[in-house]
């Protein structure tokens, strides 16, 4: 069965540092990836997303992610982070079926001042 | 805003009790998902509706079932509710029904506690 891994269930991040929340997946031939930001008392909203073509994607409110299939990794990114990025992070995955989209369990970013 | 609307925000009712949870998708989505987010399982897919059709299954219970509408407004109903019910249940829509395209715009979720 097609899986996400988030390794970090809490990060601790001081504002202005770079952060890197690590995503892995295991996959079939074509993984589409997402990463999805909650922020509390909301739904989710889609940061980035990668289908195809040049591994490093950009997405909203400076945040980029690179995949990497040799380690079935897609690893989102911040140069510097605001305190406003504090919230919970969920990589997706999808194999292209019908079946919605298998979430990991989220990380949760705490941004310290 | 992400266009999705789902009601009620919150709902409290007793085990046993049977609710609806009503969810209208983004102006031309074509696709509806239901999630369950709660703090020991993460978010897990439920069922998806496709054009008023039923297109997947997921972890849904059979106490649980949902329809999509002509008018593509899709409800979920749970009945027989337990205490592990207690969640936050949340309506995506998309504009067609295969995730090659991926993105899902998703609502604020409806809350539920079952007492």
């Amino acid at each position: 069965a097609q899986s996400v891994t988030q390794p970090d269930i809490h990060i601790t991040v001081s504002e202005g540092a770079s952060l890197e929340l690590r995503c892995n997946y295991s996959y079939g031939a074509t993984p589409y990836l997402f990463w999805y930001v909650q922020s509390p008392g909301q739904g989710l909203q889609l940061l980035l997303k990668y289908f195809s073509g040049d591994t490093l994607v950009q997405g909203i409110k400076g945040f980029e992610a690179e995949f990497k299939r040799s380690q079935s990794s897609f690893n989102l990114r911040k140069p510097s982070v605001h305190w406003s990025d504090a919230a919970e992070y969920f990589c997706a995955y999808s194999g292209g079926g019908a079946d919605g989209l298998t979430f990991g369990k989220g990380t949760h970013l705490i941004i310290q001042p | 805003d992400s266009g999705v609307t789902q009601t009620p925000k919150h709902l409290i009712t007793a085990t046993g009790q049977r609710v609806t949870l009503r969810c209208s998708p983004r102006s031309g989505d074509l696709s509806v998902y239901w999630y369950q987010q709660s703090l020991d399982q993460g978010l897990q897919f439920l069922i998806q509706y496709y054009n008023g059709e039923e297109r997947a299954k997921g972890n849904i219970l059979e106490r649980f079932s949902a329809q999509q509408f002509p008018d593509l407004h899709s409800e979920l109903n749970l009945s027989s509710l337990e205490l592990g019910d207690s969640a936050l249940y949340f309506c995506a829509s998309s504009v067609d029904g295969f995730t090659p395209a991926g993105e899902l715009f998703f609502g604020e979720g409806s809350r539920l506690t079952v007492l």
